[in-house]
């Protein structure tokens, strides 16, 4: 079966814009997570949606926002861009909410400049 | 809270030689564990979990860590070493145990040489 799709691959922004990542998950998944990758910080978690409810948010500003459709895609989007968001935001599915075994796509990467 | 140290940012090893990545682990609940592997931009895979039962988890690609409460580690193994092994590799804890929130550690670069 298919993995899971992050569409876009690549995107460059400049510093104010906004983006919006998307995130296919595997058919049947209900429950998504975000995490940003950036060399200094690491693998940082964002946010997890189970059956389009929010029922985790990180640590990041609200800047940072999620959401989830009634089809399990997820998407996330990022205002006023800085300098600092310039990362790999990886998206993973898994079938039920807590501790199973996550499926992480190839991820976005986001440069700002 | 939970937290994951994993000792070393960079292991080196031949060609056939032992593999070892550390992990220790902080957890205010049985933790738990997981080992994920990344190649070049590509995302994460799982190389094996630790949730409760047999403390010596068998994983893929011949990879195997051990739980050991008493130590608080979960160190990442594979007897023999292969060029296509070299990647980058993350241990992580779930933050509690209805939720796929995880704590990863910084990560560990593994070469190999021939």
């Amino acid at each position: 079966k298919a993995g899971v799709t992050q569409t876009p691959r690549y995107l460059i922004k400049t510093r104010g814009q906004q983006v919006t990542l998307s995130c296919s998950p595997i058919s049947g998944h209900r429950s998504v997570s975000w995490y940003q990758q950036t060399p200094g910080q690491g693998l940082q978690f964002l946010f997890e949606y189970f059956s389009e409810t929010q029922r985790n948010k990180g640590n990041f500003p609200g800047r940072f926002s999620g959401r989830q459709f009634s089809n399990s895609r997820s998407e996330m989007n990022v205002s006023t861009l800085e300098l600092g968001d310039s990362a790999l935001y990886l998206c993973a599915s898994s079938g039920l909410s807590g501790a199973n075994v996550l499926t992480f796509g190839a991820g976005s990467r986001l440069t700002v400049l | 809270a939970q937290s994951v140290t994993q000792l070393g940012s960079h292991v080196s090893v031949s060609e056939g030689a032992l593999v070892l990545l550390r992990c220790n682990y902080s957890s205010s609940v049985p933790p738990y564990l997981f080992w994920y592997v990344q190649y070049p931009n590509q995302g994460l895979q799982l190389l094996l979990k630790y949730t409760t039962g047999a403390t010596l988890v068998k994983g893929i690609n011949g990879f195997e860590a051990e739980f050991k409460k008493s130590e608080t580690s979960f160190h990442l193994t594979k007897p023999s070493a292969h060029m296509s092994d070299a990647a980058e590799y993350f241990c992580a804890v779930s933050a509690t145990h209805n939720t796929d929130k995880l704590i990863f550690g910084t990560g560990t670069r593994l070469q190999v040489f021939p």
